[in-house]
C-alpha cells in the first residue's frame, strides 16, 4: 500500500506570498495518477490538479503541480485570501486503489 | 451541469442500520465510477470504495471491506452507502464523488456531504 506523506502539516503565510506544499509517496507513483484537492471549512473537497500538473476546469493559473516518482509539489504562486484552506494529495494504484495524504493546512500568518 | 446531491444529515443510535444516497445528474451515470469518501470530525479524507454503475463492479478499501455496502440504482442515477449496524466510530461526513474518467482516477465532482452522527 502506498502511503502519502504531506508536509508541512501547517503552513503559515501571508496573502501575496508563494506557497509550496509537498507530497511524498512511500513508493513510486504512476505520474498519471497524482491529484491535488482543496477543502474549505464546511465544504466538500474540490479538484485542483490531476495528472500531476494539469489544472482542473476553472482552476486559476496561480495553482501549479509538479513532480515525479515519489516527490510531488503543489505551488500557489501568489496567495489570495480564498486560498487559505486544507490541501490533500491523492494517488491511485491497484491495491488498495485510492489513497489520500493527511493534508496540509494553509493558514494566514 | 454535473451535480451530485446527497441525502440529508442522519442521527442514529449504535446498532441501527442506515442507507445514504447520492443522486447524480448532468451526465451519463452508467459511464463513470462513483466513489465514497469518509471524513471523521477534524480529520482527513479516507477512500472507502467505488462502484461502476454501468456494470455494478465494486471495489472496497481494505479498511472498509465488510463494514459498509456500496450499491447503485442506474434507473434513478443514484448511488448508495449502507451500514447494517452502526457504531459510534461511524460518526463522520460521507462524500460521494465522480471519478474523472476511465484513465484518470481523480474525483472531479463531489456531493455536498452527508453528516452521520451515531450516538446513544
Amino acid at each position: 500500500e502506498i502511503v502519502l506523506t504531506q508536509s508541512p502539516g501547517t503552513l503559515s503565510l501571508s496573502p501575496g506570498e508563494r506557497a509550496t506544499l509537498s507530497c511524498r509517496a512511500s513508493q513510486s507513483v504512476d505520474s498519471t495518477f497524482l491529484a491535488w484537492y482543496q477543502q474549505q471549512p464546511g465544504q466538500a473537497p474540490r479538484l485542483l490538479i490531476y495528472d500531476v500538473s494539469t489544472r482542473a476546469t476553472g482552476i486559476p493559473d496561480r495553482f501549479s503541480g509538479s513532480g515525479s516518482g515519489t516527490d510531488f509539489t503543489l505551488t500557489i504562486s501568489r496567495l489570495e485570501p480564498e486560498d487559505f484552506a486544507v490541501y490533500y494529495c491523492q494517488q491511485y494504484d491497484h491495491s488498495p486503489a485510492y489513497t489520500f495524504g493527511r493534508g496540509t493546512k494553509l493558514e494566514i500568518k | 451541469e454535473v451535480q451530485l446531491v446527497q441525502s440529508g444529515a442522519e442521527v442514529k443510535k449504535p446498532g441501527e442500520s442506515l442507507k445514504i444516497s447520492c443522486k447524480a445528474s448532468g451526465y451519463r451515470f452508467t459511464s463513470y465510477w462513483i466513489g465514497w469518501v469518509r471524513q471523521m470530525p477534524g480529520k482527513g479524507l479516507e477512500w472507502m470504495g467505488v462502484i461502476h454503475p454501468g456494470d455494478s463492479i465494486i471495489r472496497y478499501s481494505p479498511s472498509f471491506q465488510g463494514q459498509v455496502a456500496i450499491s447503485a440504482d442506474k434507473s434513478i442515477s443514484t448511488a448508495y452507502l449502507q451500514w447494517s449496524s452502526l457504531k459510534a466510530s461511524d460518526t463522520a461526513i460521507f462524500y460521494c464523488a465522480r471519478r474523472t474518467g476511465a484513465s484518470q482516477p481523480s474525483f472531479d465532482y463531489w456531493g455536498q456531504g452527508t453528516l452521520v452522527t451515531v450516538s446513544s
